[in-house]
């Protein structure tokens, strides 16, 4: 189906442990990015991609890297999750630059690290 | 990017209008504002954006003050599925490898009765 999907839609792992949460967009967006919402603290951006090969971080980036080796990918992984990286993440793409644009999200993936 | 406030929370009978405020008096002459919305764990969902211009599209109304330092989102006809958080989001375009952030602050949580 077209649009953006990501997956697991839902997570449990323990502490120290490596996750990839990934993301999948169907309509070749140049641009791509990483948030997570936690309460109190509304959505902030992780990590964003301007292009394949092109990324870079967002306000919460530490603990977390990503790679973009095809421009419908963008998985994001945690190295060695912690207990405060439990959150919803929320994956989005956006088709344009240099003028207004709207940000597509998908439903967003729930972790939750023990 | 321009700070926004909104109320904290509002109500509003099914099928009569919802009209969202939100100030931005520091707002700057290239900052638009977009509106977007979240459904009970769902992933954010664009609704609109403007200038300096009224804007209006098949979901909202898009109401900016001639000075810019308010706007209202108008749902004309509220439904119980509107009921969501709503985001007014004041940003910058951008261009070329930069991008402008989306920074999602606390949003107006709208309840829509039968």
């Amino acid at each position: 189906d077209a649009g953006i999907t990501q997956s697991p839609r839902y997570k449990i792992t323990e502490t120290g442990r490596q996750v990839t949460l990934m993301c999948h967009q169907t309509w070749s967006h140049s641009y791509m990015f990483w948030y997570r919402q936690d309460l109190g603290h509304g959505l902030r951006l992780i990590y964003y991609s301007a292009a394949a090969d092109i990324t870079d971080k967002g306000e919460v980036p530490d603990g977390y890297v990503v790679s973009r080796s095809k421009t419908e990918n963008f998985p994001l992984t945690l190295e060695s999750a912690t207990r405060s990286q439990t959150s919803v993440y929320f994956c989005a793409s956006s088709e344009r630059t240099g003028v207004p644009y709207e940000q597509y999200f998908g439903p967003g993936t729930r972790l939750t690290v023990t | 990017d321009a700070k926004t406030t909104q109320p904290t929370s509002m109500d509003c009978a099914e099928g009569r209008a919802a009209n969202l405020p939100c100030n931005h008096s520091t707002i700057s002459g290239n900052e638009y504002v977009y509106w977007y919305r979240q459904i009970h764990s769902q992933g954010p969902q664009y609704i609109i954006h403007g200038l300096k211009n009224n804007e209006t599209n098949e979901m909202a109304s898009l109401i900016i003050t001639e000075d810019r330092k308010s706007s209202t989102l108008i749902l004309p006809h509220a439904t119980l599925r509107d009921t969501a958080v709503y985001y007014c989001i004041v940003r910058v375009n951008a261009g070329g490898t930069s991008y402008g952030k989306l920074t999602f602050g606390q949003g107006t949580i709208l309840t829509v009765h039968p």
